[in-house]
């Protein structure tokens, strides 16, 4: 079965540092990859897009990495703000057309 | 351009009620999804469609039908609602090797 996990479930760092949160994956022959960010009570909102040829994206603060051959994916964020709390969902093209989700990674940032 | 809306917001339904959730995109995408999403067990795949007049089943199909009769909408339809059916509910939308946006969720309860 093609699973895709997000280890810890949450996560509380303080403001302004740097953090990385995790993302692994059964299948190496995986399409791409997206990352999302989910506030309480709301929509999944998209971060970045790794296409399977790529092996990292940036946006603003924010850079994904993928590595097919080891099966993970990470999400760097610099200088961590507040607004920065969120569910982060990590998703795997397992082929051209479905999505499988992780559970999310909880991050709290502490003022 | 509004993306992808979700009609409606809120729903309660008495057990055995049925109802129909509508999805419109304004993106011209061929890839449409409804999720469904409970705590502790992410975000679930219950029926996709890769183009106008075609769906498939995802990981959590039964008790739900689907219907993509324009390319733009993809509708979701609850025959004899349950208990277990009280979710949220999401509809997404890419283009190939694109992105995935989401809609802003229906939640629905089911007494």
């Amino acid at each position: 079965k093609q699973e895709v996990t997000q280890i810890p479930a949450a996560l509380s760092v303080p403001e302004g540092e740097n953090l990385v949160l995790n993302c692994s994956f059964t299948d190496s022959a995986i399409y791409n990859l997206q990352w999302f960010r989910q506030d309480p009570g709301k929509g999944l909102t998209s971060l970045l897009l790794i296409q399977s040829s790529q092996r990292e994206q940036t946006s603003g603060r924010l850079n994904a990495s993928l590595d097919k051959s080891s099966g993970r994916s990470t999400l760097y964020i610099a200088a961590s703000q507040p607004g920065d709390s969120a569910t982060y969902l990590c998703a795997v093209y397992f082929g051209n057309e479905k999505l499988t989700f992780g559970t999310g990674t909880r991050l709290t940032i502490i003022p | 351009n509004a993306g992808v809306t979700q009609t409606p917001k809120f729903r309660v339904l008495k057990t055995g009620q049925s109802m129909t959730l509508l999805c419109a995109q304004d993106m011209n995408h061929e890839y449409m999804y409804w999720y469904r999403q409970d705590p502790g067990m992410g975000l679930r795949l219950i029926h996709y469609s890769v183009g106008e007049g075609t769906t498939a089943k995802g990981e959590v199909p039964d008790g739900y039908n689907v219907s993509r009769l324009k390319k733009q909408n993809f509708l979701l339809g609850l025959e004899s609602a349950a208990p277990s059916q009280t979710s949220v509910y999401f509809c997404a939308s890419k283009a190939t090797n694109e992105k995935l946006f989401f809609g802003s969720g229906t939640q629905l309860s089911v007494l």
